[in-house]
């Protein structure tokens, strides 16, 4: 089992809607959880950082559950903009390794 | 502040030669790193390091060796290239002591291996 996975892509959604995604991870006792941003050909950035109590940032929100380890993305009323991979990553436990799932397409249309 | 700095940009290499990718941050974090991504592989751990002079492999290590003499410099080395290195390599550095902690990454690496 990979330590991190994610709902497989691409997603495909009108502007305006609200899209969700999940990222699984299998080491119970990982400790920071971050979603990142990647563009057609360019760098991973990051996008928001995933607290335990969860957190917002504008029309983003992330959310965590230890119970389930999963961590998921909310978009809101999608841009054109939001087009891009989303990528979900993990600190495990006891190390000091960034590991990646392998990415979610979001393709908004008009 | 240039935040991580990645060259070359591209690189076409023949089987079996070697080279280096350079990797320079200039914003003092601690722990530097190297991915490689490949279509449908997301980013893979190669190495990484927290802190000068301290490295340690990754999830694909293998034909690959880097070096952290210094806390803004970590290189990357291939030491015989092979097709299956044919990638984009992205070097990223982070510290804990910044808000909002994550890490940075570099505008990549193109290499191909023929």
């Amino acid at each position: 089992r990979k330590e991190v996975e994610q709902d497989p892509g691409p997603f495909n959604v009108p502007e305006g809607a609200t899209v969700a995604f999940n990222c699984t991870y299998s080491n119970s006792a990982s400790q920071s959880f971050f979603w990142y941003r990647q563009d057609c050909r360019k760098e991973p950035k990051l996008l928001m950082s995933v607290y335990s109590s969860g957190n917002e940032d504008g029309r983003f929100t992330a959310q965590l559950n230890r119970a389930s380890q999963y961590i998921s993305l909310l978009i809101r009323d999608s841009k054109l903009s939001d087009s891009a991979t989303y990528l979900c990553a993990v600190i495990p436990y006891n190390t000091d390794k960034l590991i990646f799932g392998t990415g979610t397409r979001l393709q908004v249309f008009p | 502040n240039a935040g991580v700095t990645q060259t070359p940009k591209f690189q076409v290499l023949k089987t079996g030669q070697s080279m280096t990718l350079q990797c320079a941050q200039d914003m003092n974090h601690e722990y530097m790193s190297w991915y490689r991504q490949d279509p449908g592989m997301g980013l893979r751990l190669i190495h990484y390091s927290v802190g000068a002079g301290i490295t340690d492999q990754g999830e694909v290590p293998n034909g690959y060796n880097v070096s952290r003499s210094t806390t803004e410099d970590f290189p990357l080395r291939l030491l015989s290239a092979a097709p299956s290195q044919t990638s984009v390599y992205f070097c990223a550095s982070f510290s804990t002591g910044q808000e909002n902690y994550g890490y940075t990454f570099g505008s990549g690496t193109r290499l191909t291996v023929v």
